[in-house]
């Protein structure tokens, strides 16, 4: 296992058009989380998952985000109708059932670039 | 989670060692401190965390003051691959929360 994978690493998109990332955590990791950054910021959450439960979702996951994880497994995040706003880092994390106590793991993360 | 207050940047000459401190004066008792570090284009890497005392691995080390209200991130000979941004952040271990970052501290290792 080499860590966490995101898919793909960069995107481009005209407005109006839906895309969708895919998360690929550490395999023993139950706990995955999507986080949204932008240029000279900090990461900001958008949503949690524990196994296949999406269980807290930020007030930034307007209603054209979804995210999934069906299976307990990979997780995918679509957006839809993509906004010029949209345009960031896009980083999934996971971490162990220990609570993440030894911090998360990070993937590279999908840049998404809206035109 | 407690706020903290980092400096927005720092620089450090190679091969010295880089002092990163962090503020954290509402930390509460069950809250550990992590650091975290995001090299350009890449996703936050962690680094280290600790509850009250002081902490070493193979990256850096962790100083808590003895009142918890800050520490210091250090890197004991920083190379140029060390610039990047460190995030102070603290939390409670063993729930289940989102992290949640700052703007963190911008390290710029001089040559």
């Amino acid at each position: 296992d080499t860590g966490v994978s995101q898919d793909p690493r960069h995107k481009i998109t005209k407005r109006g058009q839906n895309v969708t990332f895919r998360c690929d955590p550490i395999s023993e990791h139950n706990r995955l989380y999507w986080y949204r950054q932008t240029l000279g910021q900090g990461p900001e959450f958008l949503t949690y998952f524990q196994n296949e439960a999406q269980l807290e979702k930020s007030r930034l996951l307007s209603d054209r985000f979804s995210a999934e994880r069906p299976k307990g497994s990979f997780s995918t995040l679509e957006i839809q109708r993509t906004e010029q706003g949209d345009s960031a880092m896009y980083l999934c994390a996971s971490s162990s059932p220990a609570g993440g106590i030894n911090g998360y793991t990070f993937g590279s993360g999908t840049r998404l670039t809206v035109v | 989670d407690a706020k903290t207050t980092q400096p927005t940047s720092m620089d450090c000459a190679e091969g010295r060692a880089a002092n990163l401190p962090c503020n954290h004066s509402t930390i509460s008792g069950n809250e550990y401190v992590y650091w975290y570090r995001q090299i350009h284009s890449q996703g936050p890497q962690y680094i280290i965390h600790g509850l009250k005392n002081n902490e070493t691995n193979e990256m850096a080390s962790l100083i808590i003051t003895e009142d918890r209200k800050s520490s210091t991130l250090i890197l004991p000979h920083a190379t140029l691959r060390d610039t990047a941004v460190y995030y102070c952040i603290v939390r409670v271990a063993d729930r289940d929360d989102k992290i949640i970052f700052g703007k963190g501290t911008r390290l710029h290792i001089l040559p």
